[in-house]
């Protein structure tokens, strides 16, 4: 099965900073990753999906990229609201694996 | 609007069977364009899809590795919901249990259910 590997595992970032969290495949998923956002107690949110379309109502100061084996996620200008933790998935094919997490604090 | 309403116990004993549904309104278990997920969340684990059921002319399921000799994902199409069944649970399977759907298109976990709590414990 595809391993999806994402690094940090923890990121403490100032409001205002530009965020970037990365995401890589065992294997090369073409664009079949999805990043979500799940902040405690809440159900998870889709944030992107096809590595880097935007779902609908999600600010656009998220952003995604890449394809292959290596993606990320980029918060353009980190909100109080942004802390979460937040997974990607690749759905190429079963088994749809998700990363281990990065949980995004502010400084 | 789709939504996902989730229902079943939230304390399990080790060894019995972890029984969850997930009512779908706005949306078809049988579409032909969906899929129909369960995923779980633990602190020592993360997201971790467990499954899914869909319809595409016939019926079928996939599942994780790690629960496949436990689990089973079924649909119910008079109901309009589906099931999820967890065999021989232990107090590793405690976390919070949702269902969610895929859209074809799409092909993300686009709409989820409240998430349920559940505690494997005697």
């Amino acid at each position: 099965d595809i391993q999806m590997t994402q690094s940090p595992s923890s990121l403490s970032a100032s409001v205002g900073d530009r965020v970037t969290i990365t995401c890589r495949a065992s294997q090369g998923i073409s664009n079949y990753l999805a990043w979500y956002q799940h902040k405690p107690g809440k159900i998870p949110q889709l944030l992107i999906y096809a590595a880097s379309t935007l779902q609908s109502g999600v600010p656009s100061r998220f952003s995604g990229s890449g394809s292959g084996t290596d993606f990320t996620l980029t918060i353009s200008s980190l909100q109080p609201e942004d802390v979460a933790t937040y997974y990607c998935q690749k759905y190429n094919s079963a088994p749809y694996t998700f990363g281990q997490g990065t949980k995004l604090e502010i400084k | 609007q789709v939504q996902l309403q989730q229902s079943g116990p939230g304390l399990v004993k080790p060894s019995q069977t972890l029984s969850l549904t997930c009512a779908i309104s706005g949306d078809s278990v049988s579409s032909n364009s969906a899929a129909w997920n369960w995923i779980r969340q633990s602190p020592s684990r993360g997201l971790e899809w467990l499954g899914r059921t869909y319809y595409r002319s016939k019926w079928y399921n996939d599942y994780a590795v790690s629960v496949k000799s436990r689990i089973t994902i079924n649909p119910d199409t008079s109901k309009n919901q589906f099931s999820l069944q967890l065999n021989s649970v232990t107090p590793e399977d405690t976390a919070v249990y949702y269902c969610a759907r895929v859209i074809a298109g799409k092909d993300a976990l686009d709409f989820w259910g409240q998430g349920t709590v559940v505690t494997v414990s005697s």
